[in-house]
């Protein structure tokens, strides 16, 4: 099946500093997502990005779908970002089920 | 639009016993999913699903578990038997029936301590 990577495993951060978060796939992809996981344990839903770039507030992200990679960008960030960050696809062959990586640990001190 | 709802947020059962885990997809979804995340392990998909259909189960341990989504109702995961290695938090998500690539929105997850 296909893999997923995701880099760095941790992060610490002071708070208004900026990051790129990465994720790399084996296959091509039909759907990528990227998630944030609070300390309260929710998924939530930060971009629908299998190609292209996408804005949204402080977070923009970027997909070279042909290069098999994704890039997640938090400019100035705040407490609250702190968490973790996932990366998930679906394959051209694997059907709609969602392969996520092992995921960024980001903890954003004051 | 509500979001996925899940319920019951937290399950306490002991070995032996049965877990029943709900999920109503968000209004005019009919696709749904189950992952779990396992402690120190990433999220893993379980099943996916359809109105009275399961499409994909290739996720789902080959015991003990079965899922449902019947036409009326929430969809089910069902584990029988629980033992402590079942602990973890289920997450089910929902996409629309658009197609087979569309966002999957998820919920806020069950979480299941077994005793």
């Amino acid at each position: 099946g296909i893999q997923v990577e995701q880099s760095p495993p941790d992060l610490i951060l002071q708070e208004g500093a900026n990051s790129t978060l990465r994720c790399n796939f084996s296959d091509s992809v039909n759907n990528l997502q990227w998630f944030h996981q609070n300390p309260w344990g929710q998924l939530i839903n930060l971009f629908y990005i299998p190609s292209g770039t996408k804005q949204n507030g402080r977070l923009s992200a970027t997909t070279v779908a042909t290069e098999r990679y994704s890039l997640l960008y938090i400019s100035s960030s705040q407490t609250t970002d702190s968490g973790v960050y996932f990366c998930a696809v679906s394959g051209l062959g694997g059907g709609n089920k969602l392969t996520f990586g092992t995921g960024t640990q980001l903890k954003v001190e004051l | 639009n509500a979001g996925v709802m899940q319920n019951p947020r937290h399950l306490v059962r002991r070995r032996g016993q049965e877990a029943r885990l709900r999920c109503s997809p968000m209004k005019g979804h009919s696709h749904v999913y189950w992952y779990r995340q396992l402690p120190e392990e990433g999220l893993k998909f379980m099943v996916y699903l359809q109105k009275e259909n399961i499409i994909d189960e290739s996720g789902m341990p080959k015991e003990r578990f079965s899922a449902e989504f019947p036409k009326e109702g929430p969809s089910i995961l069902r584990i029988q038997q629980v033992v402590r290695g079942d602990s973890a938090a289920y997450f089910c998500a929902s996409s629309p029936a658009r197609g087979l690539a569309d966002t999957q929105y998820f919920g806020p997850g069950t979480r299941l301590t077994v005793l």
